[in-house]
């Protein structure tokens, strides 16, 4: 969904250097998902945050990796040190809320990082 | 923790033919269920869901899914499939008794249709 904007769509980054991905929710969104897509893949959860809070960081890899999302501005995905492991799309998603009606997950058109 | 079964990874149709895509799924309470779809190099693209009521669901693009509980299954259907449905599809669980909303999804399984 066209609402959920993400940037860049394509960072090529070397080995040892850090990548920074940025995702803007759907206006009145705010819950924030990242997944990401490894070739041949599904989607695997990263992590949920909501503003000035992470809610879940199950799925993140314990080192390099880092998420915010603040007050202002847009959620940032940080990968410190890359390596060619961590090529892969990464997709952020956003939501209005949980709850028991089970709102729906919207998705960005992803951003494509690829170590070289 | 949520285990979402796609059965084909990759299937080949020709124009016309009609599909269906499985999907199961590890969990026995209360859920939500999603199919979405992906286009080459494009973002997911939500096709349809199901929350409650009526078990089949009709979405958008021609495409069908029912929810079977006791199978623990929601499958996708199309009656005839079209060249541009070639594309990835994924199913999704969200679990809705929990507060934290994240979807499990599915490996994926790859339409290709022939003209």
């Amino acid at each position: 969904n066209a609402g959920v904007m993400q940037n860049p769509r394509h960072l090529v980054r070397r080995r040892g250097q850090e990548a920074r991905l940025r995702c803007s929710p759907m206006k009145g969104h705010s819950h924030v998902y990242w997944y990401r897509q490894l070739p041949e893949e599904g989607l695997k959860f990263m992590v949920y945050l909501q503003k000035e809070n992470i809610i879940d960081e199950s799925g993140m890899p314990k080192e390099r990796f880092s998420a915010e999302f603040p007050k202002e501005g847009p959620s940032i995905l940080r990968i410190q040190q890359v390596v060619r492991g961590d090529s892969a799309a990464y997709f952020c998603a956003s939501s209005p809320g949980t709850g028991q009606t089970g709102n729906t997950i919207y998705f960005g058109e992803g951003s494509w990082l690829t170590v070289v | 923790a949520q285990s979402v079964s796609q059965h084909n990874h990759h299937v080949i149709l020709s124009e016309a033919a009609s599909l269906e895509l499985g999907c199961n799924y590890s969990y026995g309470g209360t859920v939500n269920l999603f199919w979405y779809v992906q286009y080459p190099g494009q973002h997911l693209q939500l096709l349809l869901k199901y929350f409650s009521g009526d078990p089949l669901v009709k979405g958008i693009k021609g495409f069908e899914a029912e929810f079977i509980k006791s199978k623990f299954s929601f499958n996708l259907r199309k009656p005839s499939v079209q060249w541009s449905d070639t594309a990835e599809y994924f199913c999704a669980v969200k679990d809705r008794g929990s507060t934290l909303g994240r979807l499990y999804f599915g490996r994926g399984t790859q339409l290709t249709v022939w003209p």
